[in-house]
């Protein structure tokens, strides 16, 4: 069975950086061709691919967030982190992490606010 | 970046109703290696998406036969037959032919 679990700060302030990890189980990013992404939801809004992570270590990221995004990995521990630094307003939002493979498996999404 | 135009925003069914939902791409989705990265996905209030089909018209796994996805190229539609309480929600298309990847914007299946 496959399940993904995202965690974060819950609420961070302007320019901080927001660290997420997605804990993962029922599969493995050392298996050849797995791999895990990031997508965020503004409330009432819709969906925002951010970042992907491949077993083999390849990145591709979201290129409308300027260099502000980092992803990785851990694979020992069956976990994938995205961190956005200076964040905003604009960056409150759902953050989901699913399996890429057709992104058949999500997560349930932590809400990240930014506020002073 | 691909934009992909999704129709209508909003979708007024009749329970055991039929409809259909159109997504197209601003350039071909088909890849390099033959495939074409079209999905949809169903949100459902309050929960993350769920995927009904992937590659155009690919069912996933447990996902009832009322739900067929078809199109090539840049023109794709998802149909569904016999609608259901349990159908209602936002729908969404994704394409992962090109990076980045990018969502339609979203079409709510509501009861008329």
């Amino acid at each position: 069975q496959v399940t993904l679990k995202e965690s974060g700060p819950g609420i961070l302030q302007p320019s901080q950086t927001l660290s997420l990890t997605c804990t993962f189980s029922g599969f493995s990013l050392s298996t050849y061709g797995m791999g895990v992404g990031w997508i965020r939801q503004p409330s009432g809004k819709g969906l925002e691919w951010l970042a992907n992570i491949w077993w083999d270590d390849d990145k591709y990221y979201n290129p409308s967030l300027k260099n502000r995004l980092t992803i990785s990995k851990d694979t020992s521990n069956n976990q994938a982190f995205l961190k956005i630094t200076n964040v905003d307003t604009a960056d409150t939002a759902t953050y989901y992490c699913a399996r890429i493979d057709y992104y058949r498996y999500w997560g349930q999404g932590v809400m990240v606010t930014v506020s002073s | 970046d691909v934009l992909m135009t999704q129709t209508p925003v909003s979708l007024p069914v009749s329970l055991g109703g039929q409809v259909s939902i159109s997504c197209r791409s601003s350039q071909s989705l088909v890849h390099s290696d033959g495939n074409t990265y079209l999905h949809w996905y169903l949100q459902k209030p309050g929960q993350s998406p769920q995927l009904l089909i992937y590659r155009v018209s690919n069912r996933f796994s447990g996902v009832p036969d009322r739900f067929s996805g078809s199109g090539s190229g840049t023109d794709f539609t998802l149909k569904i037959s016999r609608v259901e309480p349990e159908d209602l929600g936002v729908y969404y298309c994704l394409q992962s032919t090109h990076f980045p990847l990018t969502f339609g914007s979203g079409t709510k299946l509501e009861i008329k």
